[in-house]
């Protein structure tokens, strides 16, 4: 069975500081990997994804991502992280062999940015 | 930019009433789905559904469970008898066929169920 796990469940950070977010996931099988976040009262909105090809990923709103295929992990980062990341970010993985594609969540990590 | 559409946003019910929560998908994607996500845990995989039957359901998604596409745009997940553990926020979510690019699933902003 498949499964993830991101490493904290909450990060404070202050304002432009760097910041990383981890994921680890288990698979006996390839994987496609994501990252969501969700902002309070919104739906989770996709910040990027690895498919193949280039291990570094840049998605959205400055973040990037680095698939390691022998540590099995997809950690997120930013290098200056604004008040308005505050947010729940989800990794998660889909199988690429699952045509339906249904995605595994890990359990989610608060990132609270403070000023 | 289209966007997933889900209603009701706050749905409260007593244990054993059936509900019924909706969702429309954006208008040119083919899979759907529903997740589901109780408070302080993981976020769930529910169903998948795809040419108007279900491709994929997890174990959580029993018999009290259905899902259905009555027209051409709304995608529903009914829960026949509801229990207290079924608390929780459910996202639907859609997706066009294929792989790669197109791989990406567009949430909903969730409907919180409370059961009480």
């Amino acid at each position: 069975a498949q499964s993830v796990t991101q490493l904290d469940s909450q990060v404070p950070v202050f304002e432009e500081a760097p910041v990383e977010l981890r994921c680890n996931y288990s698979s006996s099988v390839s994987v496609y990997l994501f990252w969501y976040v969700q902002y309070p009262n919104q739906g989770l909105q996709l910040l990027l994804k690895y498919l193949s090809g280039s291990t570094l990923v840049k998605g959205i709103n400055g973040f990037e991502a680095e698939f390691n295929k022998s540590q099995t992990s997809f950690h997120l980062r930013k290098p200056s992280v604004h008040i308005s990341d505050t947010a729940e970010y989800f990794c998660a993985v889909s199988l690429i062999y699952n045509q339906g594609g249904k995605l595994i969540f890990g359990q989610g990590t608060e990132l609270s940015v403070k000023p | 930019e289209p966007e997933v559409t889900q209603t009701p946003s706050h749905q409260v019910t007593q244990m054993g009433q059936e509900v019924i929560l909706r969702c429309v998908p954006i208008s040119n994607h083919l899979y759907f789905y529903w997740y589901r996500q109780i408070l302080g845990q993981k976020v769930e995989f529910l169903v998948s559904f795809y040419n108007n039957e279900i491709s994929e359901k997890s174990e959580i998604f029993d018999d009290q469970f259905s899902v259905e596409r009555p027209d051409g745009s709304n995608f529903t997940l009914k829960i026949r008898s509801t229990k207290l553990e079924d608390s929780a926020m459910y996202f639907c979510a859609s997706r066009t066929q294929g792989t790669g690019v197109s791989y990406e699933q567009y949430f909903g902003p969730g409907t919180r169920l409370t059961v009480t």
